[in-house]
């Protein structure tokens, strides 16, 4: 079955630098998601991209944030000049297009996430 | 605003034990979805189940059955005879379709413990 894959699986970075977060949907799928979970907090939106623009942000999603697909397989999320609390597990999640005949809101398959921890 | 509230923070249950999971739910759209995610302790985010606003029936999927009731805003999770296996974070999240580009808001999330 066809997978959201995310690299690298856990990234280290010191307070200031500029990370990139990696993420390759599921070839047909359409729609990218970025989301975010702080350790034992609950899974928070970050944005949503289609059509090579954001879609829908969260407030969390600011200035320090940007996502780009730059080829036809890769969403990336970038963070400037990362902040402690910019520590959590993101995930990447895509989902097919609405047709027909299926269900308006098709579910999101989320990648495994990366880990990203700021010393 | 949508919000999602999974009042149970953590459960304990032995093998063979059915466990419900409870999921109440607030929003002011008519159309919604609801879902279920489970999040074994290796962290990835599976998808179990699905459901739209329109559809009450309830579902049954092997060990798994989802009780959605409208009129009490919630959509519960029963495993029956649980297995160590089922251990993990079991995430409820309700999403309202945006121009196609619907987002989830999750609830923090029931811990599921099932020991042998």
């Amino acid at each position: 079955e066809p997978e959201v894959t995310q690299t690298p699986s856990h990234q280290v970075t010191q307070m200031g630098q500029e990370v990139i977060l990696r993420c390759v949907p599921i070839s047909n799928h359409l729609y990218f998601y970025w989301y975010r979970q702080i350790l034992g907090q609950k899974v928070e939106f970050l944005v949503s991209f289609y059509n090579n623009e954001i879609s829908e942000k969260s407030e969390i999603f600011d200035d320090q944030f940007s996502v780009e697909r730059p080829d036809g397989s890769n969403f990336t999320l970038k963070i400037r000049s990362t902040k402690l609390e910019d520590s959590a597990m993101y995930f990447c999640a895509s989902r097919t297009p609405p047709d027909g005949t299926s269900s308006y809101n098709s579910p999101l398959h989320f990648g495994n996430g990366t880990r990203l921890t700021v010393t | 605003a949508q919000k999602v509230t999974q009042a149970q923070t953590e459960i304990s249950v032995v093998e063979k034990e059915d466990v419900t999971l409870d999921c109440v739910y607030e929003t002011r759209d008519t159309t919604y979805y609801l879902f279920w995610y489970k999040q074994p302790p290796s962290g990835e985010l599976v998808f179990l189940i699905r459901r739209n606003s329109f559809d009450e029936q309830n579902e049954i999927s092997g060990r798994y059955s989802w009780n959605f009731q409208k009129s009490t805003s919630s959509f519960n999770f029963t495993i029956t005879a649980s297995q160590v296996v089922d251990s993990a974070v079991y995430f409820c999240a309700l999403s309202r379709p945006q121009g196609g580009y619907s987002t989830l808001t999750f609830g923090k999330g029931t811990m599921l413990l099932v020991s042998p």
